[in-house]
């Protein structure tokens, strides 16, 4: 069952702690992207990945890290440089980043405790 | 990167069509108009997309004037479970540079169908 999974569903976070989601995909794709979304806004994008073992900024990078060392993972770390980090983060791939269609994961809910 | 404009909201009954209309003035000649829907805590799915004149698959319809400075998302005889935020792309295809993965989601259009 081809797909794209993220966990956990929810996570906390304490003040000062960096914490990492995790984003899996089974499709073969070689772009991964990551996205944040706050209450009634649109989509914004951290990080994206055209291939292995690179990756570039997206508009709001800041406080955030990624690594690509596999073509099925591609993990989020919410560093405690991120001062404003609840939010639900969405992970997506696609066949290429070239404007295909993208498939997104469930999602992680962060909240700060 | 061509933003798009559309309306906030939109609210409908069940039976009826929905037509939600996306302008996007600065299009480019390889951009392509792509459509997404969004449940609330889920991530966006890919409805349609399409380049000029009209495009229809089994859940939706996407009309494209000669123009192309805008289209219409076409939601034929809605039910309860279309409720979503639907969201208006235009997105280049095979292109490479600063545009790679640069899809720009706006606020989208909440749509609500009510019984």
């Amino acid at each position: 069952d081809g797909g794209i999974t993220q966990s956990p569903k929810y996570l906390f976070r304490k003040e000062g702690q960096n914490v990492t989601l995790s984003c899996e995909q089974n499709l073969n794709h070689d772009a991964m992207y990551w996205y944040r979304q706050d209450p009634g806004q649109g989509l914004r994008l951290i990080y994206y990945s055209q291939i292995v073992n690179d990756f570039q900024k997206g508009d709001i990078a800041e406080g955030y890290s990624v690594s690509r060392e596999k073509k099925e993972s591609f993990p989020l770390t919410v560093t405690s440089a991120q001062k404003n980090p609840t939010a639900f983060y969405l992970c997506a791939s696609s066949i290429r980043a070239t404007g295909e269609t993208q498939y997104f994961g469930p999602g992680t809910r962060l909240l700060v405790l | 990167l061509a933003k798009t404009t559309q309306p906030i909201s939109m609210d409908s009954y069940e039976g009826q069509e929905v037509n939600i209309t996306c302008s996007h003035n600065n299009i480019a000649t390889n951009d392509y108009i792509t459509w997404y829907q969004q449940f609330p805590s889920q991530g966006p799915r890919f409805i349609i997309q399409g380049y000029k004149t009209k495009v229809t698959n089994e859940v939706a319809s996407l009309f494209i004037p000669a123009d192309r400075k805008s289209s219409t998302l076409s939601l034929p005889r809605v039910s309860l479970s279309d409720t979503a935020v639907y969201y208006c792309l235009v997105v280049p295809r095979g292109g490479g540079g600063s545009t790679l993965g640069r899809l720009y989601f706006g606020r989208g259009t909440q749509l609500t169908v009510w019984p």
